[in-house]
């Protein structure tokens, strides 16, 4: 069982937003900035969308945003594409590991 | 362009022994930390390995250490994942990917290779 929970799936029509959870079963989101997203579609590597809670890297689009309350952390997607439809990891440096993965999240566009 | 090739992943029995390598292009290898981290068929990823640019740190998951081995050659460009007393549980895609943070590992994976295929099974 991972230290980071998420839902297992998610759906949001197109031009909507949706926002995907990660919930630390213990102290390592609560504790640190240091949470990460990834996004995978099916056959490919997982795609780094944000960093550092908030930060964007270079090339992802400005509809993805990140925030953080308390164990809690949030990936949002507004104006929801169809392309946007894969799986996405939240991720976070712990006090054992350098990087947990969550459990994903499947995002459907209805 | 950045690119990350890996190789090495074939079938192997239980017990067995692999090297999985990763070549580089496209970046100042020397310059960046780097990791592994697989993927089971139909489950998320985990991270398995960390080594630092210069190769003085390593890290290791719980369900890793002991039996694998990160290394790196920096005048190959190259990484590297020694991987011994496999079993069953190893089955998985194998990605090396690389650290945003450059000589200060930030443990975020910017880069990734399209993995290669570990089997491990009679």
């Amino acid at each position: 069982q991972s230290a980071l929970t998420q839902p297992a799936s998610v759906s949001g029509s197109p031009g909507q937003s949706i926002t995907i959870s990660c919930t630390a079963t213990s102290s390592d989101v609560g504790n640190y900035n240091y949470v990460s997203w990834y996004q995978q579609h099916p056959g490919k590597a997982p795609k780094l969308m944000i960093y550092d809670v908030t930060d964007r890297p270079s090339g992802v689009s400005n509809r993805f945003s990140g925030s953080k309350s308390g164990n809690t952390a949030s990936l949002t997607i507004s104006g929801l594409q169809a392309e946007d439809e894969a799986d996405y990891y939240c991720a976070s440096y712990t006090s054992s590991s350098p990087v947990v993965f969550g459990g994903g999240t499947k995002l459907t566009v209805l | 362009e950045v690119q990350l090739v890996e190789s090495g992943g074939v079938v192997v029995q239980p017990g067995g022994s692999l090297r999985l390598s990763c070549t580089t292009s496209g970046f100042t290898f020397d310059d960046y930390a780097m990791h592994w981290v697989r993927q089971a068929p139909g489950k998320g990823p985990e991270w398995v390995s960390l080594m630092t640019w210069d190769g003085s740190s390593t890290y290791y998951a719980d369900s890793v250490k002991g039996r694998f081995t990160i290394s790196r050659d920096n005048s190959r460009n190259s990484l590297f994942l020694q991987m011994n007393s496999l079993s069953a549980e190893d089955t998985a895609l194998y990605y090396c990917a690389r650290d945003i943070g450059g000589l200060d590992s930030s443990n975020y994976l910017d880069y990734w290779g399209q993995g290669t295929l570990v089997t491990v099974s009679s």
